[in-house]
């Protein structure tokens, strides 16, 4: 019953790299979406994607890049890191029924320098 | 568009008094509200969730919220509260209709301590 499993669980880049969170459920969920989590902010939404080739912005989309070629997997793309988006990055999915709860993957703990 | 209020970042309780956090919510539409738990280091676990049924809703670990629609609410308490309770916790509301593809929108949270 792996859920939804992020990798990887830390990680500290330089200014201007680039690097992917990856994202993947084992519950064939049609919708999945990204949130950062920052002190006193709560949650706040990137990117979703109601099903595999669709995806939308959510409310803090600049800097970010996602896709979905599979409905299993929804990877992140930070393409030049800034100081930022230093934050903790979670991955969620549900069924595709709205008042269905979101499963939580455990978050990426994301350090830029 | 929709927002959820969480009133008061930090509460601070005594092992065995009441629980009380508050969540006021606005939605255009009708809405589903959920209360998650985030313990420190962990990813958010869902404690209960209103889907338009029973407007008290019981979930998991002795925790319970009452939707009331006249005030736009749906606050979280527990009777008692164990020193196990301490962590943070959200509100969260997802619109039912509409073009919004029921996107899920957060609370601030709400830190709870509890003494012994």
């Amino acid at each position: 019953n792996a859920g939804v499993t992020q990798t990887p669980k830390f990680q500290v880049l330089k200014t201007g790299q680039s690097m992917t969170l990856q994202c993947a459920q084992d519950m064939n969920h049609e919708y999945m979406s990204w949130y950062r989590q920052d002190p006193g902010m709560g949650l706040r939404l990137i990117h979703y994607s109601v099903g595999a080739g669709i995806t939308d912005q959510g409310e803090v989309p600049n800097g970010y890049n996602v896709s979905r070629s599979t409905t299993e997997d929804f990877p992140l793309r930070l393409l030049s890191a800034a100081p930022s988006q230093t934050s903790v990055y979670f991955c969620a999915s549900r069924t595709g029924t709205g008042y269905q709860p979101q499963h939580f993957g455990d978050g990426t703990r994301l350090s830029i320098l | 568009a929709q927002s959820v209020t969480q009133l008061g970042s930090h509460v601070s309780v005594s092992e065995g008094a009441l629980v009380l956090l508050r969540c006021n919510y606005s939605s255009s539409v009708p809405p589903y509200l959920f209360w998650y738990v985030q313990y420190p280091n962990q990813g958010l676990q869902l404690l209960l969730k209103y889907t338009s049924a029973a407007t008290l809703v019981k979930g998991i670990n002795g925790f319970e919220a009452e939707f009331k629609k006249s005030e736009t609410s749906f606050h979280l308490t527990k009777p008692s509260a164990h020193m196990s309770d301490a962590a943070e916790y959200f509100c969260a509301v997802s619109a039912a209709g509409g073009g919004s593809n029921y996107k899920l929108t957060f609370g601030k949270g709400t830190l709870l301590t509890v003494n012994p």
